[in-house]
């Protein structure tokens, strides 16, 4: 199955600096879509990119969508404490029939 | 913006009960809505997909006679885990889509808080 691979699995930064964090895939997705999950919480949406190259922001958060559709970054500026949370990419790819499915990444922990 | 509920938040219970969760889309119906798990420190794992009205559709390797889905209106779906065993331990987080483009998008899929189930 398609699967993706998520790096670095945890970082540990101080406040003001700045982070980054990928995703690759062997697969091709139509929609490349970057969650924050706090403890005990669903994930929450950050980002979605749905053009190749296609290069979004969002605050202090910047995502993009690698031209061969089987990457992506994301960039957060600054950071804060409350940045501290799991981030997880996801892809988009049609399961079958009209349905849609999301692969997640094995998530990058961000400790400030 | 869209909110998604989950009922009980944590549960905990006998090994060999069965326990029912709920996903409620709160300010828009969903025809289609998803159930993940979630081990410790693991990622999320899409187990079935639920459309309104129809059978869901269970990922690979998800035993569908266990993990019981109803999906019985456009707000509601449920997830009954039947004849729990402590490996059946975990953080069960469903998604409810809006589908107001006609198709599936990535932005349009709303996650409940999850319901952590503890199987004693």
């Amino acid at each position: 199955g398609q699967q993706l691979n998520q790096s670095p699995q945890s970082m540990f930064i101080q406040e003001g600096e700045d982070v980054s964090m990928n995703c690759t895939s062997s697969s091709i997705f139509n929609t490349w879509l970057w969650y924050k999950q706090d403890p005990g919480e669903g994930p929450v949406l950050l980002i979605a990119l749905y053009k190749a190259g296609e290069l979004t922001s969002n605050g202090r958060l910047t995502a993009q969508f690698g031209i061969t559709r089987k990457d992506s970054f994301l960039n957060i500026s600054a950071s804060i404490p409350s940045d501290v949370g799991i981030y997880f990419c996801a892809g988009l790819v049609l399961s079958g029939g009209s349905n849609y499915k999301l692969t997640f990444g094995k998530g990058t922990l961000l400790t400030v | 913006g869209a909110v998604v509920s989950q009922h009980p938040s944590w549960v905990i219970c006998k090994s060999g009960t069965s326990v029912k969760i709920e996903c409620r889309s709160l300010d828009f119906q969903a025809t289609t809505m998803f159930w993940y798990r979630q081990f410790p420190k693991q990622s999320l794992m899409l187990m079935a997909t639920s459309n309104e009205g129809s059978k869901a559709t269970y990922e690979q390797g998800v035993e569908k006679d266990k993990f019981l889905i109803n999906h019985a209106s456009l707000t509601l779906s449920t997830l009954t885990v039947t004849s729990a065993h402590p490996e059946d331990s975990s953080f069960y987080i469903c998604s409810a889509e809006t589908g107001t483009s006609g198709r599936g998008r990535g932005d349009e899929q709303f996650f409940g808080p999850g319901t952590r189930l503890t199987v004693l």
